[in-house]
């Protein structure tokens, strides 16, 4: 099993440039998590996916999109990059079913920078 | 304030040290803890739950304190391989999404 993983590993955009990170898993978990990390700042979650079909915004949804249209697979979109948004980003799984015990899983990031 | 508060570091300590990090929370109605653990330029991974009776697994040990709303990892002879940003995390009331803390930075020297 390759558990979470990511694409792609680094980027650089310039400012108003779009793109889409890709994130997948093979563990037949129902939940996926978007988060960024920034230094002092933790992780902050983006958006996240409670199953197939399904999307919900986090803690700091502006100016991204997702898309889960298969169950392994969710994708984070940006329409028009812009320098704040540098920064890393993790994806991550978990079964879903209980909250207080469940484990996320996360992928190996991506480092995004804009310019 | 924040939600999950922690004492950025970063903390040096000798191979062999016994070393706390503390952690507070916000929200009174918070149901489930955990530490991460996350090494330099790597993604987080689970290093254990919380339980309120507290819990030990090896040479890590976890504390909660609900009236004080904070919680607490333990270290007991520090390894190298210790070395690592440990993450405080807070699963929120009702709330299905976890909040992290920023990390509390832990180095061992040999």
């Amino acid at each position: 099993n390759a558990g979470v993983t990511q694409t792609p590993k680094f980027r650089v955009l310039k400012t108003g440039q779009s793109m889409t990170l890709l994130c997948a898993q093979d563990m037949n978990h129902e939940y996926m998590y978007w988060y960024r990390q920034d230094p002092g700042m933790g992780l902050r979650l983006i958006h996240y996916s409670v199953g197939e079909g399904t999307t919900a915004k986090g803690e700091v949804p502006d100016g991204y999109n997702v898309s889960r249209l298969k169950k392994q697979n969710f994708l984070l979109g940006l329409e028009s990059a812009a320098p704040s948004q540098t920064s890393v980003y993790f994806c991550a799984s978990s079964l879903g079913h209980t909250p207080s015990t469940d484990t996320q899983y996360f992928g190996p990031g991506t480092r995004l920078t804009v310019l | 304030r924040k939600e999950v508060e922690q004492d950025p570091g970063p903390f040096n300590v000798p191979e062999g040290a016994t070393v706390a990090f503390n952690c507070t929370y916000s929200n009174s109605a918070s149901q489930s803890f955990f530490w991460y653990r996350q090494d330099c330029r790597k993604e987080p991974k689970l290093l254990m739950s919380v339980y309120s009776s507290g819990n030990e697994d090896g040479r890590f040990t976890a504390q909660l304190n609900r009236a004080s709303q904070y919680i607490s990892l333990l270290i007991r002879d520090s390894k190298l391989s210790d070395s690592a940003t440990y993450l405080c995390v807070v699963l929120p009331g009702s709330a299905r999404q976890l909040t992290f803390g920023s990390g509390t930075q832990l180095t061992v020297l040999p």
